[in-house]
């Protein structure tokens, strides 16, 4: 059961231009939403987040929104750049009892042309 | 700079091996995590453990074990390797619950089992 869903798995952006990646999620009981960028033979590296009770956060280019009614959530990157180019991963904390951990999307693969 | 090391970028073992990856982290995190990426199915969780000698099953633990003797170091076994968990593997830390979201990640171990 995929609580966390990326329904693109890619999407092609000119240069300059705005990206929109999407996420959606089932469980309620998630209190942080997270986007991170992965490039090929890496590791995923951290890009913003947003907690629970916010709607809007804004980091430079990077702006994610957070709709809770509709259990989504969406990253904003404008302008576009090349070095955008990589696949972006929605992850949602919840909390064990013990630990918190993330719960990950399948991921959105942003190709950014010239 | 924060630090997340996975003892090795590539491994190829053979089927019926025992396997052993390594994590080590340089941040004093509570908590550790192991995941494994495969195309179309995003990072799914394989254990984590929130604290020396704790651990806990993730969303996939079958044919894998894990070993946390020291706050900084986290391995990941795979008993008997079969040519199903070829993989990336992604070891991460992060605070405990009520701390920072989100979890640093190592830059992985593309294990082959032939």
């Amino acid at each position: 059961d995929q609580q966390v869903k990326q329904n693109s798995p890619s999407l092609s952006v000119q240069e300059g231009r705005i990206s929109i990646l999407n996420c959606d999620y089932t469980n309620s009981m998630f209190d942080y939403f997270l986007w991170y960028k992965k490039y090929p033979a890496e590791g995923p590296t951290f890009l913003i987040s947003i907690s629970s009770i916010k709607d809007k956060n804004e980091d430079g280019r990077f702006t994610v929104f957070l709709n809770k009614s509709a259990k989504h959530l969406s990253l904003h990157i404008v302008p576009s750049q090349p070095g955008d180019s990589a696949v972006y991963f929605c992850a949602a904390r919840s909390d064990t009892g013990t630990a918190s951990k993330l719960t990950f999307g399948t991921g959105t693969r942003l190709q950014v042309t010239l | 700079d924060v630090k997340v090391t996975q003892s090795s970028r590539y491994l190829v073992k053979r089927t019926g091996e025992k396997v052993f990856l390594e994590c080590v982290q340089d941040m004093d995190h509570e908590n550790m995590f192991w995941y494994r990426q495969d195309p179309g199915l995003g990072l799914r969780l394989i254990y984590f453990s929130y604290d020396v000698k704790m651990k806990e099953k993730g969303d996939i633990p079958e044919g894998y074990s894990v070993s946390r003797e020291k706050k900084e170091r986290f391995s990941l076994i795979l008993e008997s390797a079969s040519t199903n968990q070829t993989s990336m593997y992604l070891c991460a830390s992060s605070l405990p619950t009520g701390g920072f979201a989100e979890a640093f990640f190592g830059q992985g171990t593309r294990l082959t089992v032939v």
